[in-house]
């Protein structure tokens, strides 16, 4: 089955604890990017990837950091997060950017205090 | 580049009438055009595109949209809603080589 799977679904943190929200795809999609949606904004775009090892910053990069090491893969890091950064986290893969139907993960709700 | 509006935040129904969520984008060209639905918990799911062709698209769960490029619109409509259709919906535009959603609309479905 095709699928975007992220992981973890819920996650507490502190302000200031380094953390990785993982995301992986099994459909062998070069185009992979992460969003962020909060109430009244719909998603927007933190970073996404064309492919292995390229990456680029979206419309709301500051305070996150990807890698794109394999195909499948694309975590998202939050070094040092911050309250500001409690958001419901999308990732999401497609054949590629703009033209194509996009697949996303289930969503990980990050609440920072 | 483009963008995309969604006018309405917020749209109650009744279980049985009809439905119309509006979306409207901004492009020189024609763009590829998406809706997309939510559940409660959930990630987005692919509703309906339009690429080209037939300016009456079908999709699932028996949704429709109509793209009018007179009005840079792609409204979605559904003739009898669920209530679980109960959901966000997102509207997309994809041109340009990126991808811009819409802020939502939430769907509430009146027993």
């Amino acid at each position: 089955e095709a699928q975007v799977t992220q992981n973890p679904r819920y996650l507490i943190t502190v302000t200031g604890k380094k953390l990785t929200v993982t995301c992986s795809q099994n459909m062998n999609h070069e185009y992979m990017s992460w969003y962020r949606q909060d109430p009244g904004l719909g998603l927007r775009q933190i970073y996404y990837s064309m492919n292995v090892e390229v990456t680029d910053k979206g419309d709301v990069p500051e305070g996150y950091k990807v890698s794109r090491k394999e195909k499948r893969n694309f975590p998202l890091i939050l070094e040092s997060p911050s309250p500001n950064q409690t958001s419901l986290y999308f990732c999401a893969s497609s054949l590629y950017r703009g033209g194509a139907e996009a697949f996303f993960g289930q969503g990980t709700r990050l609440t920072v205090v | 580049a483009q963008s995309v509006t969604q006018p309405d935040i917020h749209i109650t129904v009744s279980e049985g009438a009809s439905l119309e969520l509006r979306c409207n984008y901004s492009y020189g060209a024609t763009p590829y055009l998406f809706w997309y639905v939510q559940s409660p918990g959930q990630g987005l799911q692919l509703l309906l595109k339009y690429f080209s062709g037939d300016t009456l698209v079908q999709g699932i769960k028996g949704f429709e949209a109509e793209f009018k490029r007179s009005q840079s619109s792609f409204n979605l409509r559904k003739p009898s809603v669920h209530w679980s259709d109960a959901a966000e919906y997102f509207c997309a535009v994809g041109a340009d080589n990126d991808m811009r959603f819409g802020a939502g609309t939430r769907l509430t479905v009146k027993p």
